[in-house]
């Protein structure tokens, strides 16, 4: 089984749609959890880290259950410029520091 | 713009030659990173650095010689290398390693092996 596993997807949607991502993780012990955004040939970056009560940025939000082992964004009224793939982060504690999900790419359509 | 900066940005290089990739932070962390990424695939963890000392190796093979001069700087030194390896090689910082620390990414480095 994978350490942190997503739906690769491709999600295609039309704009202003609502999508969610969801992610699994296998350790139990993870400390701290995050989604990530990365464009085409560009770096990963931050886009949001995620809380057990859950958080909400803009048209993001983000949902942790700690108990399932789950954690979810939602993008609400998606934009164009939302299409990048979508990278569900986990921080596990140890030296290794981040253990990345497979990315979930999403194109919104005009 | 990226608070860690990499440097070049683009590589072509032959398997006989040796080449260097370098990266540099101003945030005062004190753990460094390299990833290797390849296309449509999430970054893999090669080397981490933490107060200056190689603390993970992933078993990369020798032919990946990382260096950290000194708290700012980490350095990826190449030789050898195999058109495999072609990728974008990814540095990164955070503060000194624990449980809730955000990583941040510089835009990376993307090599051509020939």
């Amino acid at each position: 089984r994978k350490e942190v596993e997503q739906d690769p997807g491709p999600f295609n949607v039309p704009e202003g749609a609502t999508v969610a991502f969801n992610c699994t993780y296998s350790n139990s012990a993870s400390q701290s959890f995050f989604w990530y955004r990365q464009d085409c040939r560009k770096e990963p970056k931050l886009l949001m880290s995620v809380y057990s009560s859950g958080n909400e940025d803009g048209r993001f939000t983000a949902q942790l259950n700690r108990a399932s082992q789950y954690i979810s964004l939602l993008i609400r009224d998606s934009k164009l410029s939302d299409s990048a793939t979508y990278l569900c982060v986990v921080n596990m504690g140890s030296a290794r520091q981040l253990t990345f999900g497979s990315g979930t790419q999403l194109t919104v359509l005009p | 713009d990226t608070e860690v900066t990499q440097t070049p940005k683009h590589l072509v290089m032959g398997m006989t030659n040796k080449k260097s990739l370098k990266c540099e932070q101003h945030m005062g962390h004190r753990a460094m990173y390299w990833y290797k990424q390849k296309a449509k695939k999430p970054p893999e963890l090669m080397f981490v650095y933490s107060y200056e000392k190689l603390s993970i190796n992933e078993s990369v093979p020798s032919r990946f010689s990382p260096e950290c001069p000194n708290s700012s700087l980490l350095n990826l030194h190449l030789h050898a290398l195999q058109p495999e390896d072609s990728a974008l090689y990814l540095c990164a910082s955070s503060q000194p390693l624990s449980g809730a620390n955000v990583v941040t990414f510089g835009a990376g480095s993307r090599l051509t092996v020939l």
